[in-house]
């Protein structure tokens, strides 16, 4: 079967760094997404890779290693406004999405 | 953010009614899509339609009834709902419903409920 693990929960203080991990296995890899979901909204796109490595894109940086199935999405200089729900979706070799449960993430001051 | 909308935001209805959840999108896109998201619970993926065409019915009980006219509308025909069908109902769209890089756009979700 597929399947994505990220952890259920996860709590930092503002200003600080997290990383909030996924790990996946499924038929085919062609990419892995981030998204945020903030509470009673739409998921929004956060980032895409498909390459080993790691994509920077202002403070949010997502990092890419497809031998170990896993990535990560390390958040700097943490704001409050970044308390949501933080999804990793992986295209299958069908280009289906399969999600994780996702990662809420609680920012305390 | 206005690329997505769905319509109703809330909808509370009884088991034995017939509503209709509507998602439009503004981005002239290709592909559409109906997911289901439940507390704690990964999406799950309903239906994709690409181009107009039905790609991908996974598996949905047959109370729920996707319709997509054109490649900007979507809807959701429900009928005889049960009470674990509550839950978030997510339209998104991309470009197309293949290639890699290929990004998906949410709409902000009906919330439903089922008595």
């Amino acid at each position: 079967g597929q399947n994505i693990d990220q952890p259920t929960e996860m709590t930092a203080t503002e200003g600080a760094i997290v990383q909030i991990n996924c790990t996946y296995q499924t038929s085919g890899f062609n990419g892995l997404f981030w998204y945020q979901q903030h509470a009673g909204e739409a998921p929004t796109f956060l980032s895409y890779n498909v390459l080993d490595g790691l994509e920077e894109k202002g403070r949010f940086s997502s990092f890419l290693s497809r031998s170990k199935g896993y990535s990560y999405l390390l958040l700097k200089e943490l704001q409050m406004k970044d308390s949501a729900s933080y999804l990793c979706a992986v295209k299958d070799s069908n280009y289906q999405l399969i999600w994780g449960a996702g990662t809420k993430l609680i920012i305390k001051p | 953010e206005t690329g997505v909308t769905q319509t109703p935001r809330h909808l509370v209805m009884g088991m034995t009614n017939k509503k209709s959840l509507k998602c439009e999108q503004h981005l002239g896109h290709n592909a559409m899509y109906w997911y289901k998201q439940s507390a704690k619970k990964p999406l799950e993926l309903m239906f994709v339609y690409n181009f107009k065409e039905q790609t991908e019915n996974n598996s949905v009980p047959s109370r729920f009834s996707p319709e997509c006219p054109n490649s900007s509308h979507l809807f959701l025909h429900l009928h005889t709902l049960q009470p674990e069908d509550s839950a978030l109902y997510l339209c998104a769209s991309s470009q197309e419903s293949s290639g890699g890089a290929d990004t998906q756009y949410f709409g902000p979700g009906t919330r439903l409920t089922v008595l």
